[in-house]
């Protein structure tokens, strides 16, 4: 069956630093991973995807993403924190049949002045 | 960049109301969906559509209902709101080919209260 997991409910780093939200998954085949993020009282905005290629995705507001497949991982980073960045973030998986995407829990983002 | 409304963004009422959540997307996408959050928690598929004439429950049981008569437009339903539907409601949108991974973009969202 195919999972998607954040281990991380809450992630605090200073502002300035790096930041590294975690994401694994489960699937047999090849992956579609998302990665979304929420700001309060909105809806979720898309960040950037891994469909195949490049290990390493680039996508919007400065953020990118680790594809490692041996630990089936899908890790959002950004070099250098703003306060701004502070929302929900939410990894997901898509379905390969195109129907369904399975979300994680999602993680909250701090980040401190 | 996306193009999905939702209407309305708030909405209180009271119990056993009729309420509709509109849902209308611009980009043409064969595939809609209804997720359920609660504040700064997990999305809960509660339906989902391929195409016109096509919806499908989700993960999630829910009383609410929906239809799919035209192609841009997926509202929900709820014929006797309860206290317990008390949440925010996202509508979303997906399309093109499979190997381009069905990016799924969001609406707003509608915040209900049902008091």
């Amino acid at each position: 069956a195919q999972s998607v997991a954040q281990p991380e409910d809450q992630v605090n780093v200073a502002e300035g630093n790096p930041l590294t939200v975690k994401c694994t998954y489960s699937v047999s085949g090849n992956p579609y991973l998302f990665w979304y993020v929420q700001y309060p009282n909105r809806g979720l905005q898309f960040l950037l995807k891994y469909i195949t290629g490049d290990n390493l995705v680039k996508g919007s507001y400065g953020f990118e993403a680790e594809f490692n497949k041996s630990q089936t991982s899908f890790h959002l980073k950004k070099p250098s924190a703003l306060v701004s960045d502070s929302a929900l973030y939410f990894c997901a998986l898509g379905d390969t049949g195109g129907f369904k995407t399975i979300f994680g829990a999602g993680t909250r983002l701090f980040v401190k002045a | 960049e996306a193009d999905i409304y939702q209407t309305p963004r708030y909405l209180v009422i009271g119990t056993g109301k009729k309420i509709t959540l509109e849902c209308s997307q611009t980009m043409g996408h064969d595939k809609m969906y209804w997720y359920q959050q609660d504040p700064g928690m997990e999305l809960h598929l509660i339906h989902y559509s391929y195409g016109v004439n096509s919806t499908e429950k989700g993960d999630l049981s829910s009383e609410s209902t929906v239809s799919r008569i035209r192609t841009e437009h997926f509202p929900l339903t709820l014929e006797s709101a309860r206290p317990s539907h008390t949440s925010q409601y996202l509508c979303a949108s997906s399309g093109g080919a499979i190997t381009s991974g069905n990016t799924i973009y969001f609406g707003e969202g509608s915040w209900l209260t049902v008091v």
